[in-house]
């Protein structure tokens, strides 16, 4: 089945840094990779998605890129803002194109 | 306009007792999702519900786990033989699955403590 490894595990900058968390994935049948972000104490909220049609896709300061040959998605958050403090979870649909298999997430810590 | 609705949102119990969660998705969602949450830990995939298809079961960890919906809407998750590594938040997701439309809207999650 689908295995979705990220890192890092945590990642710390200072406001107004760039971030960047990488995956990669398994199946190379997999078209479907989202990212997830979860506050403390929250449930996690789908914060962009990319399907494999695509190498790029942004909104405002967040942004994902995918490369398919080597199997592996990165989001890229620029101009981080101490709000954007949270877990990260990647994703990948997994070989039977039915469950969504998370990676094991980032924590990521923006300080002022 | 009721989200994803999980109860308990608590259970505590003692070590070799049944336990059973239960998961009411947003209507008209046809996927519904369970996920394990431990301390610090990702969200590890349990089983997976779509339509009238059977469902995808390859995550559930051992025969003591097991799941149903009913009327492809509400969603009990049924963990026998409770032992302390079961202790961990169970997260059920539906999402709509229509066309483009794959986004999980998730529950606020089961906080499951074995003694």
């Amino acid at each position: 089945g689908e295995n979705v490894e990220q890192h890092p595990s945590t990642l710390s900058v200072q406001e107004g840094d760039s971030a960047v968390i990488k995956c990669t994935y398994s199946d190379s049948a997999s078209n479907y990779f989202p990212w997830y972000k979860q506050e403390l104490g929250k449930r996690p909220q789908l914060i962009i998605d990319i399907r494999s049609n695509v190498g790029e896709k942004k909104d405002q300061r967040i942004a994902v890129t995918l490369n398919k040959t080597a199997k592996h998605f990165s989001l890229h958050i620029t101009e981080t803002q101490p709000e954007d403090s949270a877990v990260y979870f990647c994703a990948a649909r997994n070989q039977a194109g039915t469950a969504l298999i998370f990676g094991k997430g980032t924590t990521l810590s923006v300080s002022s | 306009g009721a989200g994803v609705s999980q109860s308990p949102s608590n259970k505590v119990t003692e070590k070799g007792k049944d336990v059973e969660l239960r998961c009411d998705p947003i209507s008209g969602h046809t996927a519904l999702y369970w996920y394990r949450q431990s301390l610090g830990q990702g969200l590890e995939f349990l089983i997976y519900f779509q339509g009238n298809s059977a469902p995808d079961k390859s995550g559930l960890p051992s025969d003591r786990f097991s799941a149903e919906r009913t009327g492809g809407s509400v969603s009990t998750l049924t963990i026998q033989r409770t032992q302390q590594e079961d202790s961990a938040v169970y997260l059920c997701a539906s999402s709509p699955r229509d066309g483009s439309n794959e986004k999980l809207f998730f529950g606020s999650g089961t906080q499951l403590s074995v003694l």
